[in-house]
Order: C-alpha cells, then structure tokens, then sequence
C-alpha cells in the first residue's frame, strides 16, 4: 500500500511566522502536490512537482512556496503565516501517468492565531 | 470557468441504494475520479472513468457520459460505514484535477 505522511495533525502557529509542512511517500512516485481543503469549497491546489527539484505553481500560490530535494519529500513553506491560510492541507502523490490516482496523506488542520 | 457541481448533502437509509451526481464543465476531458474521505481523514481514490459508460466494482459503480458531462457514483447495500463525503474530480487538458465541493452522505439505520 501507498503510504502519504504528513508531519504533523495539527499545528497552532502565530501570524507572521514561517511554517514548514513536510511530507513524504514511499512509493517512489514522480509527481507531489500541496492542495488546501476548506468548507463548502473543493480542493483547491497549491503547489505540484513532477521531478526532484522542479515545482510548478497551481491555482492559489501565493504566499506559499515549496522545495523537493529529494524524490519522496515535498515540504510546503509559509513565509509569513496569515489568519487566512487557516486550513486543512493535504498532501497527495501519483505515478507519473495522468491516469494514476492521487494517493493522499492524513492531512495537516493548521491554525494561524 | 471550470466548474464541478454535486450535492452539498444526502441522506439515505441502510440497506438501500444510493446516486451522487456530479455534472462538469472543464477545458478539456481526461478522465474523472471518485474519491471517499471520511471525516478527519484522508481521500481515498474510489474509480476513475475516462470512457462513457458504467464501470463496476463491488457495491460501488460509477457512471460517465462525456457529451453530457456528467457522471454517478452509485452505492448499493448501504452500510453504515459508508457515511462520509464523496469528491469528484475531473482531469482538464492540463491534466490537472478540478475538483468539486464533496457531497456529505448521511447513512441512517
């Protein structure tokens, strides 16, 4: 079975600090993606990487960044922690064809005070 | 705009059946996933549909009409267990997945 960590379940941090949000699979798969899941709305993506070291931005990159340096980590960092990025992120990956279905961690509820 | 509807909520008994809709308008067509996430957890992939048609895997089926752009995911012999949200998402020309609210199915004994 695919196994998606996610660092951390739960994460309290305070506005204006830098977070770091780490995932890794074990499945040797190409392609990561960071989305952020709130109420009433889809998962919207963040960041997405088909290879070491190369990342592509999604839909709502701002104020986020990412970093893969190696094939089964992908970190999602925020620069400076706002009250609205108050949410459930979760991490997913696949194999590298477009038919593979994303494998998705437990998720990281991140609160900003 | 790329757009993904389905049912906010439903609400159905043990034992029955179930369909969950979900109607798409995107920029391009690569397939459509089903996916269960239970609360608290993970998504976890159910079916994907890139042909029209019914595809059937257990108690679960799902369904795609690519010129009506619209799919079903269809739960037979509801049990308990399957109370959860179901997503659809649609793969656009970019290969990237839009992805819909969820539906919340409410199972009641």
């Amino acid at each position: 079975d695919v196994k998606v960590t996610q660092s951390s379940r739960y994460l309290v941090k305070r506005t204006g600090e830098k977070v770091f949000l780490e995932c890794v699979q074990d499945m040797d798969h190409e392609n990561m993606f960071w989305y952020r899941q709130d109420p009433g709305l889809g998962l919207r993506l963040i960041y997405f990487s088909y290879d070491v070291k190369m990342k592509e931005k999604g839909d709502i990159p701002e104020g986020y960044s990412v970093s893969r340096e190696k094939k089964e980590r992908f970190s999602l960092i925020l620069e400076s922690a706002s009250t609205n990025q108050t949410s459930m992120y979760l991490c997913a990956s696949s194999l590298g064809q477009e038919y593979q279905p994303q494998h998705f961690g437990d998720g990281t509820r991140l609160s900003i005070l | 705009g790329q757009n993904i509807d389905q049912p906010t909520e439903m609400t159905a008994t043990e034992g029955a059946i179930v369909q969950i809709n979900c109607t798409y308008q995107t920029s391009g067509f690569n397939g459509l996933f089903w996916y269960q996430q239970h609360a608290g957890e993970a998504p976890t992939f159910l079916s994907y549909n890139v042909l029209d048609g019914l595809e059937e895997k257990g108690r679960f089926s799902s369904f795609l009409s690519r010129s009506k752009g619209y799919s079903y995911l269809l739960l037979k012999e509801l049990q308990m267990k399957d109370s959860a949200s179901y997503l659809c998402a649609v793969m656009d020309s970019n290969y990237q997945l839009i992805w819909g609210a969820g539906t919340k199915l409410i199972i009641k004994p």
